[in-house]
C-alpha cells in the first residue's frame, strides 16, 4: 500500500513572500501521478497542480510550482508571491492506476497554511 | 456547468438508521471516487468505480456500499449508521484519473 506524509501539519507566510510545503510518498510502483489539492475554508477541494511520475520536468502552474525528486520520493509545492487567497488546506496526494479496475488514491494528512497581510 | 453535485450537504441521524448519500456528475467522466476527511488523516478513499457495474473496495470500506448503475451516478449507502462513520464525505469523478479530480462540494454526516 501506497502512504503520503505531510511533514508540516501548519505553516505561515507573509503576503507576496514564497513558501514551500513539504511531500514525500512510499511505493514500489513506477506509473503513477502525483497531485496537490487545495481547500479553503469552503471546504471545497481545487485540483492545483499535477505531476506524472515518468516526465522529469517540474510541473507549473503560474505561482505553483512542484520540486519533483523522483529517486528520493519527493512532491513539494512552491506558492510564489503569495496572497491572502491561498490561505488554505493543502493536500499531496499520489495515484496509482488499475488500468480498466479504476484508480486508488491516497491523500496526505495534510498542511494547513495562513498568509498573513 | 461541468460539476459534481452530492446531496446532501449536511445530514444528522441516529445510529442503525438506512441512509444514502447522492453523487452525480455531468461530464461524461469513466471515473468516481468516494472519500471521508477526518481531522489529522486526510482523505481516505471508501470506494471507486471505473465504469457502470465495475466497482472496488478503497481502504476504507468496512460498513459503506455503492452502486453504479449509470455512469453519471454513484450513490454512498450506509446500511447501518455508526458513530464511527461522523465524518465529512466527498464525492469526485475524473475522465481519465491522470487529469485529476473534480469534487463535489461534500456531505458532513453526523451520527448520533
Amino acid at each position: 500500500a501506497q502512504t503520503v506524509t505531510q511533514s508540516q501539519p501548519e505553516m505561515s507566510v507573509q503576503e507576496a513572500e514564497t513558501v514551500t510545503l513539504s511531500c514525500t510518498y512510499d511505493t514500489s510502483e513506477s506509473n503513477y501521478y502525483l497531485f496537490w489539492y487545495k481547500q479553503p475554508p469552503s471546504r471545497q477541494m481545487i485540483l492545483v497542480i499535477r505531476q506524472e511520475a515518468y516526465k522529469q520536468q517540474n510541473a507549473t502552474e503560474n505561482r505553483f510550482s512542484v520540486n519533483f525528486q523522483k529517486a528520493a520520493k519527493s512532491f513539494s509545492l512552491k506558492i510564489s508571491d503569495s496572497q491572502l487567497g491561498d490561505t488554505a488546506m493543502y493536500f499531496c496526494a499520489f495515484m496509482k492506476p488499475l488500468g480498466n479496475a479504476g484508480n486508488m488514491l491516497t491523500f496526505g494528512g495534510g498542511t494547513r497554511l495562513m498568509v498573513k497581510p | 456547468e461541468a460539476q459534481v453535485t452530492q446531496n446532501p450537504r449536511y445530514l444528522i441521524t441516529v445510529t442503525g438508521k438506512k441512509l444514502t448519500v447522492t453523487c452525480s456528475q455531468n461530464m461524461n467522466h469513466e471515473y468516481m471516487s468516494w472519500y471521508r476527511q477526518d481531522p489529522g488523516l486526510g482523505l481516505r478513499q471508501i470506494y471507486y468505480s471505473m465504469n457502470v457495474e465495475v466497482t472496488d473496495k478503497g481502504d476504507v470500506p468496512e460498513g459503506y456500499k455503492v452502486s453504479r448503475k449509470e455512469k453519471r451516478n454513484f450513490p454512498l449507502i450506509l446500511e447501518s449508521p455508526s458513530p464511527n462513520q461522523t465524518s465529512l464525505y466527498f464525492c469526485a469523478s475524473s475522465l481519465n484519473g491522470g487529469g485529476g479530480y473534480t469534487f463535489g462540494s461534500g456531505t458532513r454526516l453526523t451520527v448520533v
